[in-house]
């Protein structure tokens, strides 16, 4: 089945820096990769997603950019704010499975 | 508001007692799936339904079991349960695309289970 890898798991910048995440995912057949953003006690939420047959999708400060060949996907949020602070998840699906696997999260920190 | 629905929002249990969580999906969603979030750790996938039927099917113990039911709402039965089953049980629902993930999945607001 599909397994996700995520990278780092902890991560801490200034505010107005820019914040890189990384995934990889083992099912070739995987064709939507979701992020997901989850504050402190509460549900995750979807911040953008990309599919397959896309390399790359921007929505203001946040981008994501898809290798299908190397089967990695990376969220890159520029000028951070200490309101970004928050657990980020990446996830593949669509795959052979038809569910969604996250990876393990991402703490993010973003310092006044 | 997601439109989705869980309850209960708390739950807390001695170990070896068996408990159902309840998960209403957002008008006209077809999929639900349940995840298990322990302390620090991430969505850990237990299973999927697809319009009354099982899709697939993740790290789930065989001491849980999960059904949808003909009106879409899914319930999750964790039995004979142990301190380690302590976690936040999120449901998800989606429109489906034939039981395969195409688009966004809709978090509920989560079960948080304490086994005492």
């Amino acid at each position: 089945g599909e397994n996700v890898e995520q990278h780092p798991s902890t991560l801490s910048v200034q505010e107005g820096d820019s914040a890189v995440i990384k995934c990889t995912y083992s099912d070739s057949a995987s064709n939507y990769f979701p992020w997901y953003k989850q504050e402190l006690g509460k549900r995750p939420q979807l911040i953008i997603d990309i599919r397959s047959n896309v390399g790359e999708k921007k929505d203001q400060r946040i981008a994501v950019t898809l290798n299908k060949t190397a089967k990695h996907f990376s969220l890159h949020i520029t000028e951070t704010q200490p309101e970004d602070s928050a657990v980020y998840f990446c996830a593949a699906g669509g795959g052979s499975q038809g569910n969604l696997i996250f990876g393990k999260g991402t703490k993010l920190s973003v310092k006044p | 508001d997601s439109g989705v629905t869980q309850t209960p929002k708390h739950l807390i249990t001695a170990t070896g007692q068996r408990v159902t969580l309840r998960c209403s999906p957002r008008s006209g969603d077809l999929s639900v799936y349940w995840y298990q979030q322990s302390l620090d750790q991430g969505l850990q996938f237990l299973i999927q339904y697809y319009n009354g039927e099982e899709r697939a099917k993740g790290n789930i113990l065989e001491r849980f079991s999960a059904q949808q039911f003909p009106d879409l709402h899914s319930e999750l039965n964790l039995s004979s349960l142990e301190l380690g089953d302590s976690a936040l049980y999120f449901c998800a629902s989606s429109v489906g695309g034939r039981g395969r993930v195409t688009g966004e999945l809709f978090f509920g607001e989560g079960s948080r289970l304490t086994v005492l």
